[in-house]
């Protein structure tokens, strides 16, 4: 294992459709965390999980937005009925207690 | 509240010059502070970092950056620039290792030959 993997790097989609991104961390970490960059920014705080557990979600996750860890495995994002604005790089990371926090190269929504 | 301040969202220097980007912090408790770099489409990679003990802390190819608890801030240098060194550099707060961070906006550099 070696680092942290999105899936899909790059997604087009039409206002209004839904999308699922994919975060698998490396295989050891037991907590995972999803952040929102977009153009000329930092990245923002989304949520994290501590295996299974969503323990912490930010303000920036409307009701649109949900995110799962079903296993404490991999984790998937989904943004429903996408919005222009939602248009951003979507970065995993994941750590070990909080140790070896690792990012992953992120997936790039773009909403047309 | 924790957050970032970086002055300067964009910085050249020419290769071989000194690099200096500044970061400023806002926290209630004693921040772990932390700079990342950032190269176009690609995640972040993290240069260094100071959570307690020595407040100069060196990070890979090349960086530092020194913690001055009564300025609050975390500014990051490099004696002598390189062309790889172009990119995005990001500082970050959190309160505990392994917590969420704070980003500030970035700062982009750009090393003239």
């Amino acid at each position: 294992d070696t680092g942290v993997s999105q899936d899909p790097r790059h997604k087009i989609t039409k206002r209004g459709q839904n999308v699922t991104f994919r975060c698998d961390p490396i295989s050891e970490h037991n907590r995972l965390y999803w952040y929102r960059q977009t153009l000329g920014q930092g990245p923002e705080f989304l949520t994290y999980f501590q295996n299974e557990a969503q323990l912490e979600k930010s303000r920036l996750l409307s009701d649109r937005f949900s995110a799962e860890r079903p296993k404490g495995s991999f984790s998937t994002l989904e943004i429903q009925r996408t919005e222009q604005g939602d248009s951003a790089m979507y970065l995993c990371a994941s750590s070990l207690w909080g140790y070896g926090y690792t990012f992953g190269s992120g997936t790039r929504l773009t909403v047309v | 509240a924790q957050s970032v301040t970086q002055l300067g969202s964009h910085v050249s220097v020419s290769e071989g010059a000194l690099v200096l980007l500044r970061c400023n912090y806002s926290s209630s408790v004693p921040p772990y502070l932390f700079w990342y770099v950032q190269y176009p489409n690609q995640g972040l990679q993290l240069l260094l970092k100071y959570t307690t003990g020595a407040t100069l802390v060196k990070g890979i190819n090349g960086f530092e950056a020194e913690f001055k608890k009564s300025e609050t801030s975390f500014h990051l240098t490099k004696p002598s620039a390189h062309m790889s060194d172009a990119a995005e550099y990001f500082c970050a707060v959190s309160l505990f290792t392994g917590n969420q961070f704070y980003f500030g906006t970035g700062t982009s550099l750009t090393v003239i030959p």
